[in-house]
């Protein structure tokens, strides 16, 4: 079936530092999200992306969050400056439209030291 | 605000037997719910899903899940399962207005021996 990317599988950063999650959605898809699943914990939504802007974010998303898709290329995370509590995996998934199933990567693991 | 509840963390069976876990949630307006299965180290695969109609939907790979409005529940079924199907399941609302983001329970563990 479909797949959605995401790049890096690992990343390990010192606090502080910036950091770019990528994910490579499923083609022709148009909405995309940013979830985030701290071990052993639920995973929590963070952010939905559409036609260039955020639509929702929760409060999982801190001011040091940024999302955007540059001209249909990766749809990307920046965390700047990243803390250690960012550590976690991070997924990416898409929908074609909204109400339809979303696809997921298979989750990025972030470890801020 | 919507909540989802997957009572048990972990499930145990042996191959070839029924199994059935249990998502209950709370929401007020109109939803979907949706299954996903996690094998370890892999993103979210979707199972099925459920918004009208017919209370019982048929997913990939002979999961059901059964909706209930006066139970708010969306337990999921299989009537015969294989080591394979060892993961864990997450249960997911969305809500049929806004952003359809998914609220997610905490999931649960099945375990398969064969």
């Amino acid at each position: 079936g479909p797949k959605v990317l995401q790049i890096p599988s690992h990343q390990i950063i010192d606090m502080g530092q910036m950091v770019t999650l990528n994910c490579d959605p499923v083609s022709n898809h148009l909405y995309f999200y940013w979830y985030k699943q701290i071990l052993g914990q639920q995973m929590e939504f963070l952010v939905n992306f559409y036609n260039g802007k955020v639509m929702e974010k929760s409060k999982l998303f801190k001011d040091q969050f940024s999302v955007e898709r540059p001209d249909g290329s990766y749809f990307t995370l920046k965390i700047q400056p990243t803390a250690l509590e960012d550590s976690a995996v991070y997924f990416c998934a898409s929908s074609p439209d909204r109400g339809f199933e979303q696809y997921f990567g298979p989750g990025t693991r972030l470890t801020v030291l | 605000t919507q909540t989802v509840s997957q009572s048990d963390a972990h499930v145990t069976v042996f191959e070839g037997d029924s199994v059935e876990l249990r998502c209950n949630y709370s929401y007020g307006g109109s939803i979907y719910l949706s299954w996903y299965i996690q094998h370890h180290g892999h993103g979210l695969q979707f199972l099925l899903k459920y918004y009208s109609g017919n209370p019982v939907v048929q997913g990939v790979n002979g999961f059901e899940a059964e909706f209930s409005k006066s139970d708010s529940s969306f337990h999921l079924r299989k009537a015969s399962v294989h080591w394979s199907d060892s993961a864990v399941y997450f249960c997911a609302v969305s809500a049929s207005t806004g952003n359809y983001k998914y609220v997610f329970g905490a999931g649960t563990r099945l375990k398969v021996i064969a």
